[in-house]
């Protein structure tokens, strides 16, 4: 499985956007990019996914450069309420919803007004 | 139902003791995870199901661990004779069945052996 490394913490104000980066430089052919969002004392939930270019959801945008070494989760206007843990996690895919996620140390982003 | 539902959301037990925990994964998702993230933010896996087949027992501490989905019931995680090092949040996770990483998260549950 691809290792996954992003900054261990994030400061930003409210109305910002925020760009976490994380690298996985033995990312392989088969596998996506997926983040999770972590509040305290709650189970991960998923935010986006993608395997090149560029992702946009409601939520977020995922921006994923050709070769696919690194991506950057962006979340536009952040609020207070985006302050918790982010995970960026690399895995296959295509074999089904079975999978085992493997979760790095993620990044702890802190909004402050 | 619409969510991961982990019973109970604070278990404290003593060492050498058993622990069970529960998850009723979302309707309708054939996957089954657990988890355990002892320090801040280190997510071990221990196990997976499809269904009521282990799918992935790679984590597990098979010595004392040990986890079922049987059909109309509440999948379990069990932890015979605690120990100190047991202590973390324990979450399971449920994902329906083709092509979707996706995972549902419960809430948890915290286990602190003392």
């Amino acid at each position: 499985l691809a290792k996954t490394t992003q900054p261990i913490s994030m400061d930003s104000y409210e109305g910002q956007e925020v760009n976490i980066t994380c690298s996985h430089n033995n990312i392989a052919t088969n596998d996506y990019i997926t983040w999770y969002q972590q509040f305290p004392s709650q189970g991960p939930r998923f935010i986006i996914q993608g395997y090149k270019t560029k992702v946009t959801n409601e939520v977020a945008s995922l921006f994923i450069p050709a070769d696919r070494k690194s991506s950057t989760l962006s979340l536009p206007r952040v609020s207070l309420s985006d302050t918790a843990v982010y995970y960026c996690l690399v895995g296959d895919k295509l074999t089904g919803g079975g999978n085992k996620l493997t979760f790095g140390t993620g990044t702890q982003l802190k909004v402050e007004l | 139902g619409e969510e991961v539902a982990q019973t109970p959301k604070h278990l404290v037990r003593g060492e050498g003791q058993k622990a069970k925990l529960y998850c009723a994964p979302i309707k309708g998702h054939s996957y089954v995870f657990w988890y355990q993230q002892v320090l801040k933010n280190e997510f071990k896996f221990l196990i997976s199901f499809q269904n009521e087949n282990v799918f992935d027992e790679t984590g597990m501490p098979k010595e004392r661990f040990s986890a079922k989905c049987l059909p109309n019931s509440p999948c379990s995680l069990e932890i015979q004779a605690t120990k100190l090092e047991d202590s973390a949040v324990y979450f399971c996770a449920s994902s329906h069945r083709v092509l979707n990483t996706e995972a549902f998260f419960g809430q948890g549950t915290r286990l602190t052996v003392v």
